[in-house]
């Protein structure tokens, strides 16, 4: 079946450089992508979203980008912070306003 | 605004028993909430979509006969696990949306460890 996937598993950051997370989706048809913030133990937190009309959009500290060309999709965070190291979700409506959800990126950010 | 809560937020049980999870959304009304399993280390599979007044919608491979869900108001849905097993162990998240937003708000979800 059609799914969300993101091309690594991990990624290990300096604090204050820029992290950049990676997503590829199968599905042309999506219209809607989200990502998700995820601590352990604790539910999925709404990071930004972005509709398939836009290609860029940002939002405090963050930076979603939208290839549909390639069906690729990233999440930029600028000068990452200790509190940024978590688990990282991104999601594609799939209709009706369900979600399917990509494997997810761990992130640990580097004193 | 947009808070979720679920409860209880960790359970130990017998194998064969059965488990309730409640899920509430606490300052608005959730026309539609839905329900995730997610295993350790692993993503967040989608188990069923319920929306208040009627029967929940249920994804290929989930037995709906074992998780039995009822959303009886615009504020609250439980996730009833039964005769539950080691493999059932998870951690159990829902989400709510309102009929006016995209956007789907999440709770804190709830370990569920059979034993």
């Amino acid at each position: 079946g059609e799914s969300v996937g993101l091309h690594l598993p991990t990624l290990s950051v300096q604090e204050g450089d820029n992290s950049i997370i990676n997503c590829a989706y199968s599905n042309s048809a999506s219209d809607y992508f989200i990502w998700y913030k995820q601590e352990s133990g604790k539910g999925p937190q709404f990071i930004i979203d972005i509709r398939s009309n836009m290609d860029k959009r940002q939002g405090q500290r963050v930076t979603v980008l939208l290839n549909k060309t390639v069906k690729h999709l990233s999440l930029q965070i600028a000068a990452t912070q200790p509190g940024d190291s978590a688990v990282y979700f991104c999601a594609e409506n799939l209709g009706d306003y369900k979600l399917s959800f990509g494997a997810g990126t761990t992130v640990t950010v580097r004193a | 605004g947009a808070v979720v809560s679920q409860h209880p937020s960790w359970v130990i049980c017998k194998s064969g028993t059965s488990v309730k999870i409640e899920c509430r959304s606490l300052d608005f009304q959730a026309t539609t909430m839905f329900w995730y399993r997610q295993f350790p280390k692993q993503s967040l599979m989608l188990m069923a979509t319920s929306n208040e007044g009627s029967k929940a919608t249920y994804e290929q491979g989930v037995e709906k006969d074992k998780f039995l869900i009822n959303h009886a108001s615009l504020t609250l849905s439980t996730l009833t696990v039964t005769s539950a097993h080691p493999e059932d162990s998870s951690f159990y998240i829902c989400s709510a949306k309102t009929g006016g937003r995209n956007e789907q708000f999440f709770g804190p979800g709830t370990r569920l460890t059979v034993l």
